[in-house]
């Protein structure tokens, strides 16, 4: 069964710092990977995904994440945090990009302090 | 943007009680699904929806939740008889063949 392992529950960067989210995942072929925010009250907007080709891919608000397969990782990264930036963020993974259920990592929860 | 809209954004009901959770999904997705958050817990599927019938559901979708489509635009969840234990953030998702899944902004629901 496809599991994601996000290993750390909770971050502190200070604003303008740089940022790594970390991201694990267990699944036999290449799956399809995501990124999801959500801030306090609000619902999951996506960052970004991975489907196939350059495995380093970007996304909204000056995210980017890079696929290992070596490493069987997609970490997200951010190399100046801003202050609205604190949040919650979930990686998932899908067997494909159709109607298969995603799996969410347990979420690594994001402050940012002056 | 297209976006997924959910309402009521907050519904308390007393256990037991049936409770109706509803969406609207993006116009041209033809795959819906729903999830749960347990307050401090991680999202986890409920179940997927497409040609009006349901695709795949996870073992949290025991008989006392159902959905249903009942015109073009609605997507609804019900809980039959609440437990506290359903008390939730719920989620519902909708996407097409090729795009990711697009979520609402939840619906928290508390059972008293």
């Amino acid at each position: 069964a496809q599991s994601v392992t996000q290993p750390d529950i909770h971050i502190t960067v200070s604003e303008g710092a740089s940022l790594e989210l970390r991201c694990n995942y267990s699944y036999g072929a290449t799956p399809y990977l995501f990124w999801y925010v959500q801030s306090p009250g609000q619902g999951l907007q996506l960052l970004l995904k991975y489907f196939s080709g350059d495995t380093l891919v970007q996304g909204i608000k000056g995210f980017e994440a890079e696929f290992k397969r070596s490493q069987s990782s997609f970490n997200l990264r951010k190399p100046s945090v801003h202050w609205s930036d604190a949040a919650e963020y979930f990686c998932a993974v899908v067997e494909n990009s159709g109607n298969t259920p995603l799996v969410f990592g347990k979420g690594t929860r994001l402050s940012v302090i002056a | 943007e297209p976006e997924v809209t959910q309402t009521p954004s907050h519904q308390v009901t007393q256990m037991g009680q049936e409770v109706i959770l509803r969406c609207v999904p993006i116009s041209n997705h033809l795959y819906f699904y729903w999830y749960r958050q347990i307050l401090g817990q991680k999202v986890e599927f409920l179940v997927s929806f497409y040609n009006n019938e349901i695709s795949e559901k996870s073992e949290i979708f025991d008989d006392q939740f159902s959905v249903e489509r009942p015109d073009g635009s609605n997507f609804t969840l019900k809980i039959r008889s609440t437990k506290l234990e359903d008390s939730a953030m719920y989620f519902c998702a909708s996407s097409d063949s090729v795009s990711p899944q697009h979520f609402g902004d939840g619906t928290r629901l508390s059972i008293l």
